[in-house]
């Protein structure tokens, strides 16, 4: 057990609307990560938030919004979905602005129909 | 820029055989570098890191060994299980970035 939580673990929803992933790090650690993992474009980081500030931007679409909140915890929110969106999503976490080691969560799998 | 290149799979082997999966990096500087596994259902875990050149890292059997000189970091391990079969991802930090960069990730599935 990494000690990341992420919910929901599957979601399933239609093209054009709004989902929200949610991850818990691990106690102590400060830095969140989001990645995404798809079949045809491997581990991709999407953005880092440290202590509640934003840190470091990757391949993360401007539909794409996260934060991270004053207890640490952080939200992904993927608006106007496409088929292209499903994914597995991943959080992962590490104690200072730099990791690692990485804490990865078991992931959200989205499924856009 | 950063980037990693790993051996595309499946690969697939017979329980006690040897493994290699090569990973090749393009950095400026000096990057730490990592491999993580990711077991059927699961998120990915850290399985060894070399933090400067020729460190050999290694964990549950599995070594690697940076290679500046041919900027390489290949993962090796003397008789597979079955219960070594998962994805494979080769990474590196470079120091002056935030982020881990992945290569594509290398399946393992080892037969009994």
């Amino acid at each position: 057990d990494s000690g990341v939580t992420q919910t929901p673990k599957h979601l399933i929803t239609a093209t054009g609307q709004r989902v929200t992933l949610r991850c818990s790090p691990r106690s102590g650690d400060l830095s969140v990560y989001w990645y995404q993992q798809s079949l045809d474009q491997g581990l991709q980081f999407l953005i880092q938030y440290y202590n509640g500030e934003e840190r470091a931007k990757g391949n993360i679409l401007e539909r794409f919004s996260a934060q991270q909140f004053p207890d640490l915890h952080s939200e992904l929110n993927l608006s106007s979905l496409e088929l292209g969106d499903s994914a597995l999503y991943f959080c992962a976490s590490s104690v200072e602005g730099n990791p690692p080691p990485l804490h990865f969560g078991n992931g959200t799998r989205l499924t856009v129909t | 820029g950063n980037s990693v290149t790993q051996m595309e799979g499946p690969v697939t082997l017979s329980e006690e055989a040897f493994l290699t999966i090569n990973c090749t990096y393009t950095a400026t500087g000096y990057p730490s570098l990592f491999w993580y596994v990711q077991y059927p259902g699961e998120g990915l875990q850290l399985l060894l890191k070399a933090t400067k050149a020729d460190d050999k890292g290694s964990n549950k059997g599995f070594e690697a060994t940076y290679r500046k000189e041919t900027t390489s970091f290949h993962l090796e391990k003397g008789s597979v299980q079955v219960s070594d079969s998962a994805v494979y991802f080769c990474a590196l930090l470079y120091s002056s970035a935030s982020k881990i960069i992945f290569g594509s990730g290398t399946r393992l599935s080892i037969r009994p």
